[in-house]
């Protein structure tokens, strides 16, 4: 079955580490984000990509980097500079970056730091 | 400027109709997405809207008026199951081609026996 798997699914960090959740996905989808929800609050967007090599910032950039090296993977790294990085991360792909092309989410990364 | 705002929580009965609303002030408007998240699982896709109407679809339809920027989600038929938080989401086409949305806050429905 297609899908997007993200992974850890739970991950616990100490202040000043920097870490990396994964995001994989097998529909052949051109675009990928990185979403992050928190309590109270909508989704928010922290990077897109909408092919290989090449991605953008989106509202909540700052703190976060990533990597679109192959078509299928788009890994998302917190850095220390992320002064909030407690949230629940979702990664999401459509087929393509336009039009009226439905996301698909991940199951979610929940991240806390210690 | 861009935002969008739904009830907080609602609560309903097994077998009844609820109604979800949702409104969007958003620049360069390009359709309204509702989506579906039981807690800490993925969202998943309910409906999307982009003309004036009412979509059906089985036991949940949707409905757009882009004049006055208000959308709602109907639920009918409920089951426990649909037990979730809804999320109202606009889309802006503004500025490149990327499928950038906004979403609500998300809507935590509770269905009671």
């Amino acid at each position: 079955d297609g899908g997007i798997t993200q992974s850890p699914k739970y991950l616990f960090r100490k202040e000043g580490q920097n870490v990396t959740l994964s995001c994989e996905q097998n529909l052949n989808h051109d675009a990928m984000y990185w979403y992050r929800q928190d309590p109270g609050q909508g989704l928010r967007l922290i990077y897109y990509s909408q092919i290989v090599n090449d991605f953008q910032k989106g509202d909540i950039a700052e703190g976060y980097s990533v990597s679109r090296e192959k078509k299928e993977s788009f890994p998302l790294t917190v850095t220390s500079a992320q002064k909030n990085p407690t949230a629940f991360y979702l990664c999401a792909s459509s087929m393509t970056p336009s039009g009226a092309n439905v996301l698909t989410f991940g199951a979610g990364s929940r991240l806390t730091v210690l | 400027g861009q935002n969008i705002d739904q009830p907080t929580e609602m609560t309903a009965t097994e077998g009844a109709i609820v109604q979800i609303n949702c409104t969007y002030q958003t620049s360069g408007f390009n359709g309204l997405f509702w989506y579906q998240q039981h807690a800490g699982e993925a969202p998943t896709f309910l409906s999307y809207n982009v003309l004036d109407g009412l979509e059906e679809k089985g036991r949940f339809s949707s409905f757009l008026s882009r004049s006055k920027g208000y959308s709602y989600l109907l639920l009918k038929e409920l089951q426990m199951k649909d037990s979730a938080s809804y999320l109202c989401a606009s889309r802006s086409s503004g500025g490149g081609a990327t499928n950038k949305l906004i979403f609500g806050t998300g809507t935590l429905l509770a269905v009671q026996p």
